[in-house]
């Protein structure tokens, strides 16, 4: 089975730089994602890391460390409209393939 | 413009009844999921669809059930076999990898009163 862990809340402040981290246990891994969740909306795709490293998309980067089974979400120059619920979700499986997801972390970023 | 809809936005049902949730996606893709989330809950995979007329149980599949007799569309019937069906449903899509990303809908809210 999968499982994985990341904090329940993290704030911050307008500006700032904030780090997600979230530590995964799988029986395979393809992959990590990372999704963004405003209150009642639609969870929507933020990042993919299928290999090591960084990856970057304008504010926010993602990393993934295959060895260490731990991955993170990386927010710069936040922005209150950053305040949302973020997951990290694991592929087990190349192709189709369903992802299994993490509880998610809320993130409050206030003036 | 291409994406997923999920109808009703609120659903109210009464405590016995069987429900359906209506998805449907316009983005050409093959695989569609459906996944419950419950306050301070990720998101769990009830089921999951790759190719029409055919569909997978996920981790939670008890007391739900799905159809997929065609490409766009994926709805999702909560029967009262269900012991707690109160919760936000989201129904995705994905091309042929979910590496890729998934498209979600804006979901369904339901409430059994």
């Amino acid at each position: 089975g999968q499982s994985l862990e990341q904090p329940s809340e993290v704030t911050a402040v307008e500006g700032a730089i904030v780090q997600i981290n979230c530590t995964y246990q799988t029986s395979g891994f393809y992959g990590l994602s990372w999704y963004q969740q405003h209150d009642g909306g639609a969870p929507t795709f933020l990042s993919y890391n299928g290999l090591d490293g960084l990856e970057e998309t304008g504010r926010f980067s993602s990393f993934l460390s295959r060895s260490d089974s731990y991955g993170y979400l990386l927010l710069q120059e936040l922005q209150m409209k950053d305040s949302a619920s973020y997951f990290c979700a694991v592929s087990p499986l190349s192709g189709y393939s369903t992802l299994t997801f993490g509880k998610g972390t809320m993130l409050l970023v206030s003036p | 413009d291409g994406g997923i809809t999920q109808s009703p936005k609120y659903l109210f049902r009464k405590e016995g009844q069987n429900v359906t949730l209506s998805c449907e996606q316009n983005l050409n893709h093959d695989a569609m999921y459906w996944y419950r989330q419950d306050p301070g809950q990720g998101l769990r995979l009830i089921y999951y669809s790759q190719i029409v007329n055919d569909f997978q149980k996920g981790d939670i599949a008890e007391g739900y059930s799905v159809s997929r007799e065609k490409k766009e569309s994926f709805p999702l019937t909560v029967t009262s076999a269900q012991k707690n069906p109160t919760a936000f449903y989201l129904c995705a899509s994905s091309a042929r990898a979910a590496n890729y990303g998934y498209t979600f809908g804006s979901g369904t809210r339901l409430t059994v009163v």
